[in-house]
């Protein structure tokens, strides 16, 4: 089946610094992947649409200067934490489709970045 | 995305078969049924999805009401690798990679 890859697994930075997350989709290309944004002991939030050469479109209350999203090939969305701060500690997730087998799986999902900023 | 209403938590015993409950009664007609489900600290998984025949594949079944207001996810013989949280969503098949996921069902098997 499809694969998405998140890489790093955690991370934990200085508040103030900046972090990179990227997620990949390892045997199919994606046009469009989501990034979610989970808090401990609470549901997936989504944050951001991320278009392969456009923009992300933003939901509603995420600061899009804070959080950075480059889709620039079918294969690769990154998500920058811009000026982390400890609030920003939370599970990263991102999703894609595989269009050749969407009606099978459905959306696949990584297996999440854990940020923590101290 | 039409709303969703499922029980915080569930137990159930090793072996057995785990009947986990989804009530969305303002479903629309083009709206499918999906399940995922996030074991702790893991990405959510693809389970099973359904518009209103039941579905069966490798891991589930999903049976949904005639009226397609509530539906059942069913895990024939549940393991203790089934623990997890449980989510069921409603949402338009083009529109599907937008989910908005609720609390969910946390289900916990037990030997």
């Amino acid at each position: 089946g499809a694969v998405v890859s998140q890489h790093p697994s955690w991370v934990i930075c200085k508040s103030g610094t900046s972090v990179k997350i990227e997620c990949r989709s390892l045997d199919f290309q994606a046009t469009t992947m989501f990034w979610y944004r989970q808090f401990p002991k609470q549901s997936l939030m989504l944050m951001a649409t991320s278009n392969e050469g456009s923009k992300a479109t933003y939901e509603q209350g995420v600061e899009k200067d804070k959080f950075l999203i480059n889709h620039a090939s079918l294969t690769l969305s990154t998500l920058t934490v811009t000026s982390a701060h400890p609030e920003d500690s939370s599970f990263y997730i991102c999703s894609a489709r595989d269009p050749s087998q969407a009606v099978v799986y459905g959306y696949t999902f990584g297996s999440g970045t854990r940020l923590t900023v101290v | 995305d039409a709303k969703t209403t499922q029980p915080t938590s569930m137990d159930c015993a090793e072996g057995r078969a785990a009947n986990l409950p989804c009530n969305h009664s303002t479903i629309s007609g083009n709206e499918y049924v999906y399940w995922y489900r996030q074991i702790h600290s893991q990405g959510p998984q693809y389970i099973i999805h359904g518009l209103k025949n039941n579905e069966t594949n490798e891991m589930a079944s999903l049976i949904i009401t005639e009226d397609r207001k509530s539906s059942t996810l069913i895990l024939p013989h549940a393991t203790l690798r089934d623990t997890a949280v449980y989510y069921c969503i409603v949402r338009v098949y083009t529109n599907a990679g937008k989910s908005t996921f609720g609390d969910g069902t946390t289900l916990t098997v037990k030997p």
